[in-house]
């Protein structure tokens, strides 16, 4: 029972467009949301979080959007640059657990 | 500052061996501390986690167990390795009450 999903496992964008990746759950209890960026053999880096008491937040290039209702919340990357091409994954959390999705992997080409 | 370790970088098993991987965390006191892994089309799965000194939970039935014999030390272990064990292994710590968790750089599994 995935909790936590990505639908889209690849994502192309030319450098300097938006890059949006998605990111769904079913568990109304999360109270927090977190992105994270990782490079192949490397554990992953935290990138930016958001709180369920808030439906936007921004940090440089990187903005993350909530939408509760939908239980959908969204990472925006602009401008994209080459070095952003890494596989990104959203993580929820409920005490004190991270539930991580299945990962987007983002190509961002010149 | 905190920093965890986490070895062998890679590991390569035959199937039915023992396994044992290590996770040390440096810098904090009673941190919670995790196990994932990455596997093919399943992102992250949450294998284990840890609040206290002997205080296991288990997310997934699975051929593996964890053991913190100490504060800031983390052990996943296997007695008979299956070709499905094989994958990337990470160990994470956080704070109690804090979201963020910060991970090692990860083993290579791969049982043959």
């Amino acid at each position: 029972d995935q909790q936590v999903k990505q639908n889209s496992p690849s994502l192309s964008v030319q450098e300097g467009r938006i890059s949006i990746l998605n990111c769904d759950y079913t568990n109304s209890m999360f109270d927090y949301f977190l992105w994270y960026k990782k490079y192949p053999a490397e554990g992953p880096t935290f990138l930016i979080s958001i709180s369920s008491i808030k439906d936007k937040n921004e940090d440089g290039r990187f903005t993350v959007f909530l939408n509760k209702s939908a239980k959908h919340l969204s990472l925006h990357i602009v401008p994209s640059q080459p070095g952003d091409s890494a596989v990104y994954f959203c993580a929820a959390s409920f005490t004190d657990k991270l539930i991580f999705g299945t990962g987007t992997r983002l190509q961002v080409f010149p | 500052s905190q920093t965890i370790h986490q070895w062998p970088a890679t590991l390569v098993q035959p199937v039915g061996s023992p396994l044992s991987l290590e996770c040390t965390v440096e810098g904090t006191s009673n941190p919670n501390l995790y196990w994932y892994r990455q596997a093919a089309g399943r992102g992250l799965q949450l294998l284990f986690y840890s609040v206290g000194i002997g205080q296991i939970s288990s997310e997934v039935p699975q051929n593996l167990s964890a053991s913190r014999p100490q504060d800031r030390q983390f052990i996943l272990s296997s007695k008979k390795l299956l070709l499905s064990d094989s994958g990337f292994y990470l160990c994470a710590w956080s704070v109690w009450g804090d979201t963020e968790a910060f991970f090692g750089q990860g083993t290579r599994l791969t049982v043959v």
